[in-house]
Order: C-alpha cells, then sequence, then structure tokens
C-alpha cells in the first residue's frame, strides 16, 4: 500500500508571492490534516479536511488555506508568503471517520521564503 | 501555548540499556495519546498510542505509560538500539476533535 506522498518537496519562493502544495493520502483515507514544522515551535495544526469538508481548524492567519478533492487529495495554499512562513509542511492521513486515531505523515515539503 | 510539552531536547543512552522519554501536557480533555518518530528528511512515523481509559500499553520493545493524574505519559524503549536514534515527538488529541498537539520532540542517541 503505497503511503502519503507529498509534492513539491522542495520549494524556494519569495516574499509576497503565493504557494500550493499538494498531499496525495493513502488509498482509502478520507480525512487530510496539514501541520507546519518550524524548530522554534515544532509541529502546528493548520487545517483537517474530511470528505471535501474542512471540519478543524488552527489559529493560522487567512493566508493558509486548503481544500480537499472527490478523490481524497489536498491542497494547500498559503498567498502573500512572509519570511516567518519557511517551515517544513507535513501532510498526514488517517483512516476512519470522525474519530481518528493514528494519522500517517508524509515526508513534506520544505519551503523557503526569500 | 504550549498543551504538550516534552522538556528534555535530547537523550543518550547505550545500547541495550532502556530509553525513558517523558511528556507533560496541561489540557484534561486529551483522551489520546501517541508517539511517532521523526528521521532527517522524513515525515514522522506512528509509534505506539494509548487511549487515556488505559494507563499502559506495550508493543514489543516499546511501552507508553500514561498518568492522567499527573497528566504525564512516558514511552519505554527495552533494549535500546542504535536504529531507534531519531527525534520522538509525543502528541496528543482532543476530544471530539481529530488534530493533534505535538510536543516539541527529545532527540534520542542510541551509542553502540
Amino acid at each position: 500500500k503505497a503511503g502519503v506522498t507529498q509534492t513539491p518537496r522542495y520549494l524556494i519562493k519569495t516574499r509576497g508571492q503565493q504557494v500550493t502544495l499538494s498531499c496525495s493520502p493513502i488509498s482509502g483515507h478520507r480525512s487530510v490534516s496539514w501541520y507546519q514544522q518550524t524548530p522554534g515551535q515544532g509541529l502546528q495544526f493548520l487545517f483537517e479536511y474530511f470528505s471535501e469538508t474542512q471540519r478543524n481548524k488552527g489559529n493560522f492567519p487567512g493566508r493558509f488555506s486548503g481544500r480537499q478533492f472527490s478523490n481524497s487529495r489536498s491542497e494547500m495554499n498559503v498567498s502573500t508568503l512572509e519570511l516567518g512562513d519557511s517551515a517544513l509542511y507535513l501532510c498526514a492521513s488517517g483512516s476512519a471517520g470522525w474519530a481518528v486515531s493514528e494519522q500517517y505523515f508524509g515526508p513534506g515539503t520544505r519551503l523557503t521564503v526569500t | 501555548d504550549q498543551q504538550v510539552k516534552q522538556n528534555s531536547p535530547s537523550l543518550s543512552v547505550q545500547e541495550g540499556r532502556i530509553s525513558i522519554l517523558n511528556c507533560d501536557y496541561t489540557n484534561s480533555m486529551f483522551d489520546y495519546f501517541l508517539w511517532y518518530k521523526k528521521y532527517p528528511a522524513e515525515g514522522p512515523t506512528f509509534l505506539i498510542s494509548i487511549s487515556s481509559i488505559k494507563d499502559k500499553n506495550e508493543d514489543g520493545r516499546f511501552t507508553v505509560f500514561l498518568n492522567k493524574s499527573a497528566k504525564h505519559l512516558s514511552l519505554h524503549i527495552v533494549p535500546s538500539q542504535p536504529g531507534d536514534s531519531a527525534v520522538y515527538f509525543c502528541a496528543a488529541r482532543q476530544t471530539g476533535a481529530n488534530n493533534l498537539f505535538f510536543g516539541t520532540g527529545t532527540r534520542l542517541t542510541v551509542i553502540p
């Protein structure tokens, strides 16, 4: 069974630009969550999608948005990039319905904003 | 506000000995706890979990202990192996939600 895949793996952008990251969950998983990892803050929850609906959101500004498609693939968009957005962005997928237990992470997209 | 805390950023243990990684939390609404292991350039890998209705869960060399009254959990690895060297994250889930709250991680080094 293929794991969670994320594209691209590495990305360099300039302040003010926007970026879109993609995540394909494990086959059959309908929950996709996004996390930001930075050295000082650890992993912080951005949002979760289930069956194309955002059902949970973390404490990030509106510049961070996402969506999920009918095949459960998800995209995350960051507009008007700031230097502080440089981080590893991780996507995780989970099975089951409302109560997702273990989440399985992809390798992440390393975003560098210059 | 860090609701899940791992106060030891690093830990070194001799091969064959026990590794004990600790985690504290502040939110009494957490009902499920997980440990993840992370190697450089990879995403976190799920290791073991425990529900708040239990106080111990064991899987091979890995055992997680939960002390709800102290809001403390720990991961025991016995015996420790060099391949266990990685960053370990403690995570918790709040009742009714699916997002995880992570600690800042503990880097375990197992010395051969």
